[in-house]
């Protein structure tokens, strides 16, 4: 899997949108991005994943500029229930097995 | 509910002792995939199934081991338990490998060990 860099921690307060960015300047053709999004003691749950352009869920948004060396993840009106870590991950899954998990950006959302 | 269950929620052992945690994946899914995460710590891969065969290994003791079996259900056996194994462990499966890079994974609820 690509290298990924995102920021270790994000605050918000509710009714804002959060925009975290995802670096992966490595990214390889047939690779796709994909956020998965965990709180505390619960498994990861897939958010999103994209390969170029934008893409949007009911969930979230995910902007992927041209030369996808970045991606955004873009969650609307956060709320309380958004705390959590959110993790990017990038690769081609049908090759690359080992579906990796970095540090992940903690987003904190305040009333 | 992702659709992976995994066996037991929670358990307590004493150092030295071997355990053997259970995840049944989704219907259909033949990856299988384990994962550790201690307290405050990122999910670590350890190692995954496709279809019964190893695919992949991660930082994976050698006290621990793992099998997918033909039903699919995968089995983590950790021996020689230390205090420092004590974490939450996470199995995931996705669908068929081979699907042009474009796929989802289902995590469990985890399994809590501890030992003492």
């Amino acid at each position: 899997l690509a290298k990924t860099t995102q920021p270790i921690s994000m605050d918000s307060y509710e009714g804002q949108e959060v925009n975290i960015t995802c670096s992966h300047n490595n990214i390889a053709t047939n690779d796709y991005i994909t956020w998965y999004q965990q709180f505390p003691s619960q498994g990861p749950r897939f958010i999103i994943q994209g390969y170029k352009t934008k893409v949007t869920n009911e969930v979230a948004s995910l902007f992927i500029p041209a030369d996808r060396k970045s991606s955004t993840l873009s969650l609307p009106r956060v709320s309380l229930s958004d705390t959590a870590v959110y993790y990017c991950l990038v690769g081609d899954l049908s090759n690359d097995y080992k579906l990796s998990f970095g540090a992940g950006t903690t987003v904190t959302v305040r009333a | 509910d992702s659709g992976v269950t995994q066996t037991p929620k929670h358990l307590i052992t004493a150092t030295g002792q071997r355990v053997t945690l259970r995840c049944s994946p989704r219907s259909g899914d033949l990856s299988v995939y384990w994962y550790q995460q201690s307290l405050d710590q990122g999910l670590q891969f350890l190692i995954q199934y496709y279809n019964g065969e190893e695919r992949a290994k991660g930082n994976i003791l050698e006290r621990f081991s793992a099998q997918q079996f033909p039903d699919l259900h995968s089995e983590l056996n950790l021996s020689s338990l230390e205090l420092g194994d004590s974490a939450l462990y996470f199995c995931a499966s996705s669908h068929l490998v081979g699907t042009g890079g474009r796929t989802e994974a289902f995590f469990g609820q985890g399994t809590r060990l501890t030992v003492v």
